[in-house]
């Protein structure tokens, strides 16, 4: 079974810091990983996805991962934090193909002037 | 396009009542699946349908909660009877054919139930 942990329930940067979410998978085949991100009071957007290609993934919002096998991580990052990255953030992962998405807990980012 | 559209946004409730939650998902998608999110347990999958015929529902809580799919352009999450502990937001999402096992899942703006 798949799993993923995502450490730090809540990440404070300032504006204009590099933003780095953590993201840890267990997965028993090799896996599809994913970055949703939710604004409050709102669904959840796919922000970007790795699917065995490339290994550094970009998505929206000048946000990108990159799958490291080795280290079974998949960090989110983006160079320099807005205020309108503000949110929650989760990654997922799927055994590709074989299994439905399971989600992380989640972690709010929170962006100060 | 219109997105996946769920009603009601907010609901409240009292223990005992009969919930109905409503989505429809974007048109053409094949799959359509519920899940909850709590503060305490995240984002669990309840129950997912693949051209309207429920694939999984082993992550429906209790025999209180059934979900229906009469047509490719309506769901249902029914939970009867209420309890305080189903106060949770439920999403509904769907997915592109071909893609629901690859993540790319669109969610709807999500049902607030809260049971008093």
């Amino acid at each position: 079974a798949q799993s993923v942990t995502q450490l730090g329930s809540h990440v404070s940067v300032s504006e204009g810091a590099l933003v780095l979410l953590r993201c840890n998978y267990s997965s028993s085949v090799p896996p599809y990983l994913f970055w949703y991100v939710q604004y409050p009071n709102q669904g959840l957007q796919l922000l970007l996805k790795y699917t065995s290609a490339a290994t550094l993934v970009k998505g929206i919002n000048g946000f990108e991962a990159e799958f490291k096998k080795s280290e079974t991580s998949f960090h989110l990052t983006k160079p320099s934090a807005h205020m309108s990255d503000a949110a929650e953030y989760f990654c997922a992962v799927s055994d590709k193909g074989y299994s439905t998405l399971t989600f992380g807990k989640g972690t709010m980012l929170l962006v100060s002037p | 396009d219109a997105g996946v559209i769920q009603s009601p946004r907010h609901e409240v409730t009292e223990m005992g009542q009969e919930v109905t939650l409503r989505c429809k998902p974007i048109s053409g998608h094949d799959y359509l699946f519920w899940y909850r999110q709590t503060m305490m347990r995240g984002l669990e999958l309840l129950i997912y349908f693949n051209n309207n015929v429920p694939i999984d529902d082993s992550g429906m809580p209790e025999d209180r909660f059934s979900a229906k799919m009469p047509n490719a352009s309506f769901s249902t999450l029914k939970i009867q009877p209420s309890e305080p502990r189903d106060s949770a937001v439920y999403f509904c999402a769907s997915s592109v054919p071909g893609t629901a096992n690859t993540g790319e899942l669109f969610f709807g703006e999500g049902s607030r139930l809260t049971v008093l």
